[in-house]
């Protein structure tokens, strides 16, 4: 069975600091991996995919990166804002292997950005 | 509007009721998926729907049954809640994949239930 672990669980930054987010699965036949955003009352949201062929991925500020082999992932973000404190998921696909993109996904890195 | 929506939003109950959680999206996504989420333990599949005629169980269904009323709906039941399933369930909606791709999942807002 797939495990994905994120660490640290928790982390406290300065704003506008830039900073790297960590996960890990054992199992390195992945068919995607997606980073969320959880807000306290508003769910998960996507913020990056990377399908199991890509090395990264960015939107804005952020830089996600994959390397199948090692079982890693990791999410950055540049010049973190207060707004961007929030709890962060990563969450393995492995596609075809269980018969549906059923995720899998760690406990969370929760992040505070303080001004 | 919201793309996915879930209610109720919160919900508190006795061992042994029967609940139901409902989600419904406007994104015309042929896949949806329940999830629950405890507290060190991360997200969890309960159950997951590739169209109205073809459900299956996650890793944890004990305990649960859902219901796809339509592409647009799908629900979850609680025959007989029990105190250990007091979490935050989630809903979550996906394209059917093309080709090898699969596709992103968005996810509803959760439903936070507690059985006491």
């Amino acid at each position: 069975k797939q495990e994905v672990t994120q660490i640290p669980a928790a982390l406290s930054v300065p704003e506008g600091e830039n900073l790297v987010l960590n996960c890990s699965f054992t199992d390195s036949a992945i068919y995607n991996l997606q980073w969320f955003r959880q807000d306290p009352g508003k769910g998960l949201t996507s913020l990056l995919l990377i399908q199991s062929s890509q090395r990264e991925q960015t939107s804005g500020r952020l830089n996600a990166s994959l390397d199948k082999s090692s079982g890693r992932s990791t999410l950055y973000i540049a010049a973190s804002q207060p707004g961007d404190s929030a709890t962060y998921l990563c969450a393995v696909d492995p596609g075809l292997e269980t018969g549906a993109n059923n995720l899998f996904f760690g406990t969370g890195t929760r992040l505070t950005v303080i001004p | 509007d919201a793309d996915v929506t879930q209610t109720p939003r919160n919900r508190i109950t006795k061992t042994g009721k029967r609940i139901m959680l409902e989600c419904s999206q406007t994104k015309g996504h042929d896949r949806m998926y329940w999830y629950r989420q405890d507290p060190g333990l991360g997200l969890r599949l309960i159950y997951y729907s590739f169209d109205v005629k073809d459900i299956n169980k996650g890793e944890i269904s004990d305990g649960y049954s859902v219901s796809r009323q339509a592409q647009a709906k799908f629900s979850l039941s609680l025959e007989s809640a029990i105190p250990n399933q007091t979490a935050l369930y989630f809903c979550a909606t996906s394209d059917r994949p093309t080709g090898v791709v699969y596709n992103e999942q968005f996810f509803g807002p959760g439903t936070r239930l507690t059985v006491l």
